[in-house]
């Protein structure tokens, strides 16, 4: 079954303190992407990677990083977080066959 | 650059109406055309697709056919439950469909019974 892992489901944190949102997935696809949702904005790409060492900016990348040291594995960085990346992230796998799938989302709080 | 727009909600409709859920888009070549739901407090899940133009997708008693001429790709149900009440997305992607998916604001759908 395809399957697209992130962690956490819920986060709490505090301006500035660094975090990470894995995702992993279980499909040997190439290309992997973050989103986040926000009310009234709808879902906008943060960064995508069409393969391994290959990344590249989206629509709403500012302050935040994002790693592809392998395939499966496409974390979502945050060096130093604040109020407005209080958000809900979703991470979103490509393949040919499934087309995209989704994870379940991260809900994260910046206080 | 790709853009979507849908129908603005909160839309709350009576147990077996009715549901048209409009979508527009603007975008350069034949995109692929996608309607995403989302159901309370969890992700996003395909409901249906539409890779060429006149070709109808279809779901879960969802309906929503591709139209080039008035680039639309309106959602349609006839008759609407509870448990169809949830967040819709239209949304697109580049041709061949590999390309990032370009979403709408959504459209959140109420049903009482």
């Amino acid at each position: 079954e395809a399957q697209v892992t992130q962690n956490p489901r819920y986060l709490i944190t505090v301006t500035g303190k660094k975090l990470t949102v894995t995702c992993s997935q279980n499909m040997n696809h190439e290309y992997m992407s973050w989103y986040r949702q926000d009310p009234g904005l709808g879902l906008r790409q943060i960064y995508y990677s069409m393969n391994v060492e290959v990344t590249d900016k989206g629509d709403v990348p500012e302050g935040y990083k994002v790693s592809r040291k392998e395939k499966r594995n496409f974390p979502l960085i945050l060096e130093s977080p604040s109020p407005n990346q209080t958000s809900l992230y979703f991470c979103a796998v490509f393949g040919s066959s499934y087309g995209y799938t989704f994870g379940s989302g991260t809900r994260l709080t910046v206080v | 650059g790709d853009s979507v727009t849908q129908m603005e909600g909160p839309v709350t409709l009576s147990e077996e109406a009715f549901l048209t859920i409009n979508c527009t888009y603007t975008a350069t070549g034949y995109p692929s055309l996608f309607w995403y739901v989302q159901y309370p407090g969890e992700g996003l899940q395909l409901l249906l697709k539409a890779t060429k133009a006149d070709d109808k997708g279809s779901n879960k008693g969802f309906e929503a056919t591709y139209r080039k001429e008035t680039t639309s790709f309106h959602l349609e149900k006839g008759s609407v439950q509870v448990s169809d009440s949830a967040v819709y997305f239209c949304a697109l992607s580049g041709q061949g469909g590999s390309e990032k998916l370009v979403f709408g604001k959504g459209t959140k759908l109420t049903v009482n019974p």
